[in-house]
């Protein structure tokens, strides 16, 4: 199965609000991790990283953490915006390269 | 605009008919990526391609043949497809070498099998 998965395959929140999405995976030996936005009829899109020697990471108004105690993956994302309504994956990475394999995705809702 | 382009953006095909995807990057990467997106699914990574190299291929039925002429382009020619092939191909490249890096998508094509 997948190594890398999501809690939650929705969330609705009101405009202003925080966000945070999450996700599992299960390959201890993933060394790095990414946070990809999907809108509708786009591919995906890049919006943080982090490698596994960190436990967070800010960009602008995303962070991302990282749990790996427990194989945990977040983003928050803060003052969420109707322009932040999309599909979110995260996707892990061993190794050299860019091969990564993603999560199920979870679509969040930006209600004005 | 994220520097790999995708051509046809969508497309609709017989069971019977031949056709082919074309993706490019502008990027100077040297590995690039097929993904098909299902509805609802994660995105499943179909090859691999790095240094012009197949250096992967995750159990795709051979009704998809992929072709890397260069380290710019990458194309995925389809025959007798099912209708269970619709989805969304999605090309992707970075650089091989690179520890850590991400891969840069395109806008893909929307492949519907009738």
């Amino acid at each position: 199965g997948e190594s890398v998965g999501l809690h939650l395959p929705t969330l609705s929140v009101q405009e202003g609000d925080n966000s945070i999405i999450n996700c599992a995976y299960s390959n201890s030996a993933s060394d790095y991790f990414i946070w990809y936005k999907q809108e509708s009829g786009k591919g995906p899109q890049f919006i943080i990283d982090i490698r596994s020697n960190m436990d967070k990471r800010q960009g602008q108004r995303v962070t991302v953490l990282l749990n790996k105690t427990v194989k945990h993956l977040s983003l928050q994302i803060a003052a969420t915006q109707p322009g932040d309504s999309a599909v979110y994956f995260c996707a892990e990475n061993i190794g050299q390269g860019g091969k990564l394999i993603f999560g199920q995705g979870t679509e969040l809702s930006v209600k004005p | 605009e994220t520097g790999v382009t995708q051509t046809p953006r969508h497309l609709v095909m017989g069971m019977t008919n031949k056709k082919s995807l074309k993706c490019e990057q502008h990027l100077g990467h040297n590995a690039m990526y097929w993904y098909k997106q299902s509805a609802k699914k994660p995105l499943e990574l179909m090859f691999v391609y790095s240094l012009e190299e197949r250096v992967e291929n995750n159990s795709v039925p051979s009704r998809f043949s992929p072709e890397c002429p260069n380290s710019s382009h990458l194309f995925l020619h389809l025959h007798t497809l099912q209708p269970e092939d619709s989805a969304l191909y999605l090309c992707a490249s970075s650089q091989a070498s690179q520890l850590n890096t991400e891969a840069f998508f395109g806008q893909g094509t929307r492949l519907t099998v009738v």
